[in-house]
């Protein structure tokens, strides 16, 4: 069974900074099959990254996602003040099918 | 308009049963998988369950497999999921997803889970 374990647990950093957010499989993934959500606080969670770095439609081109195997990354570049929200890595495999890590919330310092 | 809306979601005791219901518009229902997700309280989200575009394949996490149903109706554009034997940590909030899944020969390209309902809760409690 394919866990996904995220880090840090909570980000604190100020609008402008760089963000690095990790997701790390217990077994390999195939970068095809892993994405990232963003959620804010009383809404649905909006895909951000399919297939480990392709953005999604109308996703900012400071979101960018890279990894292979057990270890993925989403960056964003410079902090806008909407992109503090809570973030999520998902697995689609077969041992279980789909897979969320645990979420990294990112707050402003 | 692509959207996706969920109702079905209320309060039910321990042991009881529920039937959630997704309907879909704006894009070709059947041509897509499509998935529940939940969000337990101030908790992250877990997969619940997720079916193919024709209903073909179903698959289930282990935490309700044997007790929740996934079904949909292409000519209804709707998703259903039926909850039985509810137990108090089946509360939370349930998002009905569009996948986006591409079958190639000899190839699979999973493009995520594009488009999300607004979720239906379900608390289950006596």
């Amino acid at each position: 069974e394919i866990v996904l374990t995220q880090s840090p647990g909570t980000l604190s950093l100020s609008p402008g900074e760089r963000a690095t957010l990790s997701c790390r499989a217990s077994q390999s993934v195939s970068s095809s099959y892993l994405a990232w959500y963003q959620q804010k606080p009383g809404q649905a969670p909006r895909l951000l990254i399919y297939g480990a770095s392709s953005r999604a439609t109308g996703i900012p081109d400071r979101f960018s996602g890279s990894g292979s195997g057990t270890d993925f990354t989403l960056t964003i570049s410079r902090l806008e003040p909407e992109d503090f929200a809570v973030y999520y890595c998902q697995q689609y495999g077969s041992s279980p099918p789909r897979t969320f890590g645990q979420g990294t919330k990112l707050e402003i310092k | 308009e692509v959207q996706l809306l969920e109702s079905g979601g209320g309060l039910v005791q321990p042991g009881g049963s529920l039937r959630l219901s997704c309907a879909a518009s704006g894009f070709t229902f059947s041509s897509y998988a499509m998935s529940w997700v939940r969000q337990a309280p101030g908790k992250g989200l877990e997969w619940v369950s997720a079916i193919s575009g024709s209903g073909g394949s179903t698959y289930y996490a282990d935490s309700v497999k044997g007790r929740f149903t996934i079904s949909r109706d292409n000519s209804k554009n709707t998703l259903y999921l039926q909850m039985n034997s509810l137990r108090a940590e089946d509360t939370a909030v349930y998002y009905c997803a569009r996948e986006d899944i591409v079958v190639v020969p000899a190839a699979m390209y999973y493009y995520g889970m594009d488009v999300w309902g607004q979720g239906t809760t379900v608390t289950v409690s006596s």
